[in-house]
């Protein structure tokens, strides 16, 4: 079946530094790829849509200039969290919908990066 | 108004028993339905599509109302294994999926 893969599983690093967070879908091209962020006991929030060969759309309230999205080919998008501070420890998860034209696809999601800014 | 609405519990339920969960949307142009479950600590996955028809895997049963614009899912004899948190999306369009706020549930021995 459809698999999207996520790496790294998890990643610490220093206040200041920048995380880079890849998604691939491995058996399946995907023009479209979403980006969550869920902080604990919270629902899983949309950050923004990352379209192949395209910028990406950010939902209201997420910085560009921070989350910086890049979908260079049909089956890998990467979300680079740049200067990152303590308040961006959280739990990035990506997701893809195979079946360019099918409702009835289903989105599958990576399996998370949780992101601890220290 | 949110576009998809869920109780999100906890359901605290023991086990063998029977637990309905409930999604309601706003959009009636709403094109297709999932139920995924969501374990503490890691990724949602799916467990379900919805059909108009309703439809059945073991277990569990999802159905759709389109007239009142709400779907479900129904656990029977719930298993210790089900305590998860249930995540209902509706689909809108190709690219627009909106999410429930997920319905955590508990399965007591």
């Amino acid at each position: 079946g459809a698999v999207v893969s996520q790496h790294p599983s998890r990643v610490i690093c220093k206040s200041g530094t920048s995380v880079k967070i890849e998604c691939r879908s491995l058996d399946f091209q995907a023009t479209t790829m979403f980006w969550y962020r869920q902080f604990p006991k919270q629902s899983l929030m949309l950050m923004a849509t990352s379209n192949e060969g395209s910028k990406a759309t950010y939902e209201q309230g997420v910085e560009k200039d921070k989350f910086l999205i890049n979908h260079a080919s049909l089956t890998l998008s990467t979300l680079t969290v740049t200067s990152a501070h303590p308040e961006d420890s959280s739990f990035y998860i990506c997701s893809a919908r195979q079946g360019l034209s099918s409702y009835n696809s289903p989105l599958h999601f990576g399996n998370g990066t949780r992101l601890t800014v220290t | 108004r949110k576009e998809v609405e869920q109780d999100p519990g906890p359901f605290n339920v023991p086990e063998g028993a029977t637990v309905a969960f409930n999604c309601t949307y706003s959009n009636s142009a709403s094109q297709s339905f999932f139920w995924y479950r969501q374990d503490c600590r890691k990724e949602p996955k799916l467990l379900m599509s919805v059909y108009s028809s309703g439809n059945e895997d073991g277990r569990f049963t999802a159905q759709l109302n389109r007239a009142s614009q709400y779907i479900s899912l129904l656990i029977r004899d719930s298993k210790l294994s089900d305590s998860a948190t249930y995540l209902c999306v509706v689909n809108l369009d190709l690219n627009q999926f909106y999410f429930g706020t997920g319905t955590s549930l508990t399965v007591i021995p």
